[in-house]
Formats: C-alpha cells, structure tokens, sequence
C-alpha cells in the first residue's frame, strides 16, 4: 500500500496535454522534493522531473511538474505515442518509516 | 556518460540470500550516493536502500532485518544482499545512482537496466 496517491491510468489523444497527478501527506510531498519517472514497457524507468520541476539535461520542455501542499503534478504537452508509459512519482518519507516512496504509477494511453 | 550493471543469479531458493552486484562505469563510484530499487511483476517500484561511497547505509524499514549493503571503491561497485528471501521477493531488481544536492531533494537520475530474480525451489 502506497502512502503516494495516482490515478491508475490516464489517456488523451496525440497532440494534446495531460497532467498526472501525486497526492501525499504533510510527511513526505509536504516535507521535501518531488521526482518523476518514466518507465517504457520493457525498460528501466528514467528521471524526467527531480526537485519538484527541474528537467535533467535531454529531457525536453514537453514535460513539467509542480508542486503545491502535499500534491504535486506531472504535465505533459504535445502528446506522442512514444510517450506512452507507466509513470512514477516519488519523494522522501520524513516519518518514522523513512525512506523513499513511490506512487503506485500512472499508465498513460495516447490514444 | 555513467552507466550501471547489475549482476546475480537469476533463480534463488526460498530461504536462501540473494546476492546482487551492480558495476559502475564511464564514472566514479566515489562522492556519491548509491541504490537498489526493486520491481514485482506487474507492480510498482519499492526503494530497498542507500549506500554512500564511504560505506554508510539506510534501509527501508520494512527490509532493515533482511537487507545489507555494501561498497567496494577499488572496484567501482557496490552490492546487495537479502536474505530469507520468499516468492515475496522475486521482482526486477535495478540498481541507480542517487542525485542528492540538499535533505529531501533525492532523485534518482541513473539506472542499471535490471535483472530479474525469481525465488523458487
């Protein structure tokens, strides 16, 4: 049981945007820094967002994040088919279980 | 650019230890943080732990009893035991460098491509 809330699954069609939200608590999102992950079926998964909005080099300006309270979100603009994936937000637990959550992911249907 | 590689055994026996090892390459091991993460099939990802290149460690407390981790800067690796493991256990292990600039800011930004570990008898 994941203590970061995703939808199970969003769609949207080429050419469009989609956001992708990340809902956590006062411990962790509320405390410290969002990341993103994108994970190609088959593949690794890749950082595409770290503190909460920064693009590591190569990951193109298509997607951002945002944070706000103890939510944060993931956007996506000018959808590719390519960009179909399973994602992942994540951030540190400050609680008494320390250490480092995942949602649950979020599969995306360009559809 | 850095790449990483995990290595181990593919099947284990239940009750046995998994033993992982992940290379790193076109880098250095040193002045940073490092990682095992794990995936059941079909599942989400689960952090099992850190290591520093020094040798200091945090678990995940769900995995603290069964987990150790360790170093070897000579070598330019580290690894990753679990032991008592059980078909709980049989997941894609990944192995990831940690991005930390500040407390709470960790990401990780560099991953090994997996190896999957089936327990088994």
């Amino acid at each position: 049981q994941s203590v970061l809330t995703q939808p199970p699954s969003v769609s949207a069609a080429p050419g469009q945007k989609v956001t992708i939200s990340c809902s956590g608590s006062s411990s962790n999102i509320g405390k410290n820094y969002v990341s993103w992950y994108q994970q190609l079926p088959g593949t690794a998964p890749k950082l595409l967002i770290y503190e909460n909005n920064k693009r590591p080099s190569g990951i193109p300006d298509r997607f951002s994040g945002s944070k706000s309270g103890t939510s944060a979100t993931l956007g996506i603009t000018g959808l590719q088919t390519g960009d179909e994936a399973d994602y992942y937000c994540g951030t540190w637990e400050s609680s008494l279980s320390a250490g480092m959550v995942f949602g649950r992911g979020t599969k995306l249907t360009v559809v | 650019q850095v790449q990483l590689q995990e290595s181990g055994p593919g099947l284990v026996k239940p009750s046995e230890t998994l033993s992982l090892s992940c290379t790193v390459s076109g880098g250095s091991i040193n002045n940073y943080y490092w990682s095992w993460i794990r995936q059941p099939p079909g599942r989400g990802l689960e952090w099992i732990g850190y290591i520093y290149y020094t040798g200091s460690t945090n678990y995940n407390p769900s995995l603290k009893s069964r987990v150790t981790m360790s170093v070897d800067t000579s070598k330019n690796h580290f690894s990753l035991k679990l032991n008592s493991v059980t078909a709980a256990d049989t997941a894609v292990y990944y192995c990831a460098r940690v991005y930390y600039e500040t407390s709470g800011s960790d990401a990780f930004d560099v991953w090994g491509q997996g190896t999957m570990i089936t327990v088994s008898s």
